[in-house]
């Protein structure tokens, strides 16, 4: 069973503080989405990396697959409580889009 | 607004009730899934339509009963829920099956089985 391992798990910092986000998998994936989920809604797609090593800015955003394209980071610079949220990363491969286990964060203004 | 709706967008009911969990996309879509997500575990998928057709049913239990009468609407037909079953009950729409696609999901049904 193909999984994504998200860390940490949950995540609070103040207003104005940096932070990454890691999602492992031992599989290799087509492609890899990040998803934000905000409180009372469905999870909204942020971005979608496609090429082992690509970088990809959204503002204040960074988001990074692996070499081998079985991992990805995320990287927040100086969050704001608007970044609040559960962020879900997701594997394509072949048909099928595996969701990881999921980081909640919460930013303190 | 991401095209997806759902409704009830809450539903409590207790375990001999009979209800259904309605979805319509307005973007055109192909494919419609339905979801679970619960506190303790990844988003778990349940069903999957093309073209109003099931493909996939992730031995999912058949308390859940689902339907696709076309391209736009997707029903959940939940019937002898367990107190398990409570969680936020997530549709979502893509262009197609392929997973490279971007989901569009709803905002939920979260439900509580008494």
């Amino acid at each position: 069973t193909q999984l994504l391992e998200q860390s940490p798990q949950f995540l609070s910092i103040q207003e104005g503080e940096n932070l990454t986000v890691y999602c492992n998998s031992s599989s290799v994936f087509s492609s890899l989405q990040w998803y934000r989920q905000e409180p009372g809604e469905g999870p909204v797609l942020l971005v979608t990396v496609v090429t082992g090593g690509e970088v990809k800015k959204l503002k204040r955003l960074t988001f990074q697959f692996g070499d081998a394209r079985k991992d990805s980071s995320l990287h927040i610079t100086a969050a704001q409580p608007g970044d609040t949220g559960l962020y879900l990363c997701a594997g394509h491969n072949t048909d099928k889009l595996i969701f990881g286990t999921g980081t909640r964060l919460q930013v303190f203004p | 607004e991401t095209g997806v709706t759902q409704t009830p967008r809450h539903l409590v009911m207790g375990m001999t009730n009979k209800k259904s969990l309605k979805c319509e996309q307005h973007l055109g879509h192909n494919a419609m899934y339905w979801y679970k997500q619960s506190a303790k575990k990844p988003l778990e998928l349940m069903f999957v339509y093309s073209l109003e057709e099931r493909v996939e049913n992730n031995s999912v239990p058949s308390r859940f009963s689902p339907e696709c009468p076309n391209s736009s609407h997707l029903f959940l037909h939940l019937h002898t829920l367990q107190p398990e079953d409570s969680a936020l009950y997530l549709c979502a729409s893509s262009p197609g099956l392929d997973g490279f696609y971007e989901q569009y999901f709803g905002p939920g049904t979260r439900l509580t089985v008494t």
